[in-house]
């Protein structure tokens, strides 16, 4: 069955850590990308990817980090910088195309201890 | 400044009846305009894609409307079922990025 996979389900991160979410896609999918979801806000992007071994900054990048070394592979790191991390992330992937559906992983909650 | 609305944040009706969700936008000129499906603790789920030359598309019980001069598409359920209870996201891409609205919370009541 294709899909993408996001592990884990809830995360939780003590203040100074950088913690690392994974997301991973075997559709064959060139796109990418990874959004953040608040409470009463529309998803909002931090990066995404077009081809291995490169991605762009989305509207809130600052404090996040993100590699593409395959890929089926596009992980989502928090780092110690953001100061506001609790939320639910999301990755998606899709075909290269502006008119693409994007295909979404069930997420990830993280939370402050 | 660039903006999506979705009308309400809630949404309540009764079984049988249709629903309609709006989404406006604001200072885009989108070609096209999706709407997704998401249940509470998951991902949005792809449902339509409406382009700007299509003014009306359906899909079973689904039908979305595309008015470019509004600036606004409408998303109807026809004889909605308590199991199409969820948030429904409007997104549109200005770019190579999507944008999502917040979404609209339905809930369809026995």
């Amino acid at each position: 069955d294709g899909g993408i996979t996001q592990s884990p389900k809830y995360l939780f991160r003590k203040e100074g850590q950088n913690v690392t979410l994974s997301c991973e896609q075997n559709l064959n999918h060139d796109a990418m990308y990874w959004y953040r979801q608040d409470p009463g806000q529309g998803l909002r992007l931090i990066y995404y990817s077009q081809i291995v071994n490169d991605f762009q900054k989305g509207d809130i990048a600052e404090g996040y980090s993100v590699s593409r070394e395959k890929k089926e592979s596009f992980p989502l790191t928090v780092t110690s910088a953001q100061k506001n991390p609790t939320a639910f992330y999301l990755c998606a992937s899709s075909i290269l195309g502006v008119d693409q559906p994007q295909h979404f992983g069930d997420g990830t909650r993280l939370s402050i201890l | 400044s660039q903006k999506i609305e979705q009308n309400s944040e809630a949404l309540n009706i009764q079984e049988g009846k249709t629903a309609t969700l709006t989404c406006n936008y604001t200072n885009y000129s989108p070609a096209y305009l999706q709407w997704y499906r998401q249940d509470p603790g998951r991902g949005p789920v792809f449902l339509l894609l409406i382009r700007e030359n299509e003014k009306e598309k359906r899909k079973e019980r689904l039908k979305v409307t595309f008015d470019t001069t509004l600036k606004q598409s409408l998303f109807h359920i026809t004889a909605s079922q308590p199991a199409d209870s969820a948030t429904y996201l409007c997104a549109l891409d200005p770019a190579d990025d999507m944008r999502f609205g917040a979404g609209t919370r339905l809930t369809v009541k026995p």
